[in-house]
């Protein structure tokens, strides 16, 4: 069974990147299936913010694309996104999640147990 | 706003059977047989419930069914349980290789 961890800093300052690391266990992210990242605003919805597949190219939400970053470590078994240019409205917590046993972009069946990311001076 | 379509709140007694819709366009929704559907109880991970319309992942109760009609994709769930009180979310793919969600819809068992 894969299981996933999201890490990152907790609070951020406005107009600083938010870096957030998924840690994958149980299963090699570069074997295959979808990876990515959504986040849901205090007592808001789901929004998604970016997927990859194991090899190839990663798709992004056109409202984020221009300040998002999602990168890989196959070594480390990893992927990370980073968010430029935080506002308060990125405040949220941010989950990662995998389309893992099946190849489905549009379906997240494993999802890490999240991480609150505050922005506040 | 999202970008997909639900109802803000449906309710039901238990054992009785509900429907959520979930309306996009030609776009997303009625372009491709991808539509998912989430479950989330407060403070919880979302859980998958449907995907590809009417698929159940492995370990979802056979009372949660998808189905789809144009650009207004559904789902049902039927006998319903308190344990089924939760936000659910709908969301598809689009013709840009993207995904988007729905609001949410509160199912609230009377």
């Amino acid at each position: 069974q894969v299981q996933l961890q999201e890490s990152g800093p907790g609070l951020v300052k406005p107009s600083e990147t938010l870096s957030l690391t998924c840690t994958v266990s149980g299963y090699s992210i570069s074997s295959g299936f979808y990876w990515g990242w959504l986040r849901q605003p205090p007592e808001r919805g789901l929004e998604w913010i970016g997927s990859f597949f194991h090899s190839g190219t990663t798709y992004y939400n056109p409202s984020l694309k221009s300040r998002v970053t999602v990168s890989v470590d196959t070594a480390n078994n990893q992927f990370s996104l980073k968010l430029r240019s935080v506002t308060a409205a990125d405040t949220a917590v941010y989950y990662c999640a995998t389309s893992w046993p099946g190849n489905y972009f549009d379906a997240f069946n494993v999802w890490g147990p999240g991480t609150m990311l505050t922005v506040s001076s | 706003q999202s970008a997909l379509t639900q109802p803000a709140s449906v309710s039901g007694s238990p054992g009785q059977s509900i429907t959520i819709s979930c309306t996009g366009t030609s776009s997303d929704v009625g372009g491709y047989n991808y539509v998912s559907w989430y479950q989330q109880h407060p403070g919880k991970v979302p859980k998958l419930m449907i995907y590809d319309v009417s698929n159940r992942p492995s370990g979802v109760s056979d009372r949660f069914s998808g189905s789809k009609s144009g650009n207004t994709a559904s789902l049902t769930i039927s006998g319903l349980q308190a344990e089924d009180e939760a936000e659910y979310y709908c969301s598809s793919y689009t013709n840009s290789i993207t995904l988007e969600f729905g609001g949410g819809t509160k199912v609230t068992v009377l």
